[in-house]
């Protein structure tokens, strides 16, 4: 069983559309988990990180952590074009101790 | 500049080939690292330099041979690869340090991707 799975799509959706994007995980010591988003030809930027459970909201974002279930969220809401990129999760202790999800690619269709 | 610089951005080697991969950070960090990334498989953590010093060595190949001459700059050498080497190599740094080397943000490159023919 891999650590951290994420369905790798592809997702596609209209524009406007509220996207959830999901990874479940196998490692109940997992204190951070974080979101990063990367568009095509480039690095993945860091877009929200929650620690441990909860909900955290940034703008149209927000990510939920639920640790009994080993599952974490992230929903865009009134999704724009602009948004479609590759969503990685990513989970562990902090930058130095992170396993990474496949990757979501998800596409908003205008 | 700012951020994480990666050269070059495209690199297309042949197996006997020998080249190296560079990274420059402008956001004064002390950590380092050097990702995989492959079609349809998560980022693999390759290395991690903290001050300098490997403290990170994830059973990685020995024909990818990495290299911080200081905490701004690291290298990734390349000899004898494999066509299933060929991946996005990125790499990026954190706010680490000896005593907590765990901080949230890495802050990655654009990458290099690389091509073994």
């Amino acid at each position: 069983q891999k650590e951290v799975e994420q369905d790798p799509g592809p997702l596609s959706v209209p524009e406007g559309a509220i996207v959830s994007l999901n990874c479940t995980y196998s490692n109940s010591a997992f204190q951070y988990f974080m979101w990063y988003r990367q568009y095509s030809r480039k690095g993945p930027e860091l877009l929200m990180y929650t620690y441990s459970s909860g909900n955290k909201e940034d703008g149209r974002f927000t990510a939920q952590v639920d640790k009994s279930s080993k599952y974490i969220s992230l929903f865009i809401r009134d999704s724009q074009p602009s948004d479609s990129a590759t969503y990685l999760c990513a989970m562990g202790w902090g930058a130095q101790k992170l396993v990474f999800g496949q990757g979501t690619r998800l596409t908003i269709n205008p | 500049e700012t951020g994480v610089t990666q050269t070059p951005r495209h690199l297309v080697m042949g197996m006997t080939n020998k080249k190296s991969l560079k990274c420059e950070q402008h956001l004064g960090h002390n950590a380092m690292y050097w990702y995989k990334q492959s079609a349809k498989k998560p980022l693999e953590l390759m290395f991690v330099y903290n001050f300098k010093e490997q403290t990170e060595n994830n059973s990685v190949p020995s024909r990818f041979s990495p290299e911080c001459p200081n905490s701004s700059h690291l290298f990734l050498h390349l000899h004898t690869l494999q066509p299933e080497d060929s991946a996005l190599y990125l790499c990026a740094s954190s706010q680490g340090n000896r005593a907590s080397p765990s901080n949230t943000e890495a802050f990655f490159g654009q990458g290099t991707r690389l091509t073994v023919v």
